[in-house]
């Protein structure tokens, strides 16, 4: 069964600081994954998008990496910002199937 | 840019009545799906449709219609709704890649559903 699972559940850090979050996934066959951001009350916006082929991915100071072989993804966000302050959600394609993570709640302490 | 739309932001229901969920695209997308999240279970696919007229059970269909009589919409109806429906509604939309973005999901803002 098609599986992505994100850790942590959420994560409370303080503005400036670094964090990375983590995506293992089970999808195979594998064609893209995706970090989509997604602010309370809004629909999810998306960050990134790896394929196979790629292992790192960087979008302002958001930097996505991908390891197919382990099947693991991570999102390092650096320098935060209050407006980090979101939910992360992993979302694997396969070839005709779409499977998304529960999210990473990010809470940014001033 | 993308732009999917949804009819509403927040909305109150009574347990039983007739719901429906509008979502607008405007970058002529075949593809369309209705998501519901709650927290702790992520997104659901509820229903997709590939084109007009067409449509597809996602995951959870029970208590939910879909209609496409349209490209740019594509509606979500929730016959006789009920307390276990309340949810953030979110709506998305996808190009086949020959429109810009390629195979990307572009989603609407969410509609909060409360049924009372």
């Amino acid at each position: 069964k098609n599986q992505v699972e994100q850790s942590p559940q959420s994560l409370i850090i303080l503005e400036g600081k670094n964090c990375t979050l983590q995506c293992n996934y089970t999808v195979s066959p594998f064609s893209n994954l995706r970090w989509y951001k997604q602010d309370t009350g809004r629909g999810p916006v998306s960050l990134t998008i790896m394929t196979f082929s790629e292992n790192t991915k960087s979008n302002g100071r958001y930097t996505a990496t991908l390891d197919a072989d382990t099947k693991q993804s991570s999102l390092h966000i650096t320098a935060s910002q209050l407006s980090d302050s979101a939910s992360y959600i992993c979302v694997v394609r396969g070839y005709s199937t779409l499977t998304f993570g529960k999210g990473t709640m990010l809470l940014v302490s001033p | 840019d993308v732009k999917v739309t949804q009819s509403s932001r927040y909305l109150v229901k009574r347990t039983g009545e007739k719901v429906f969920l509008e979502c607008v695209q405007d970058m002529d997308h075949e593809n369309m799906f209705w998501y519901r999240q709650d927290p702790g279970l992520g997104l659901r696919l509820i229903y997709f449709s590939y084109d007009v007229k067409m449509k597809e059970k996602g995951d959870i269909p029970e208590g939910y219609s879909v209609s496409r009589e349209k490209k740019e919409r594509f509606s979500l109806i929730l016959e006789s709704a009920s307390t276990n429906q309340t949810s953030m509604y979110l709506c998305a939309s996808r190009s086949l890649g020959r429109h810009r973005g390629g195979y990307e999901q572009y989603f609407g803002p969410g509609t909060r559903l409360t049924v009372t």
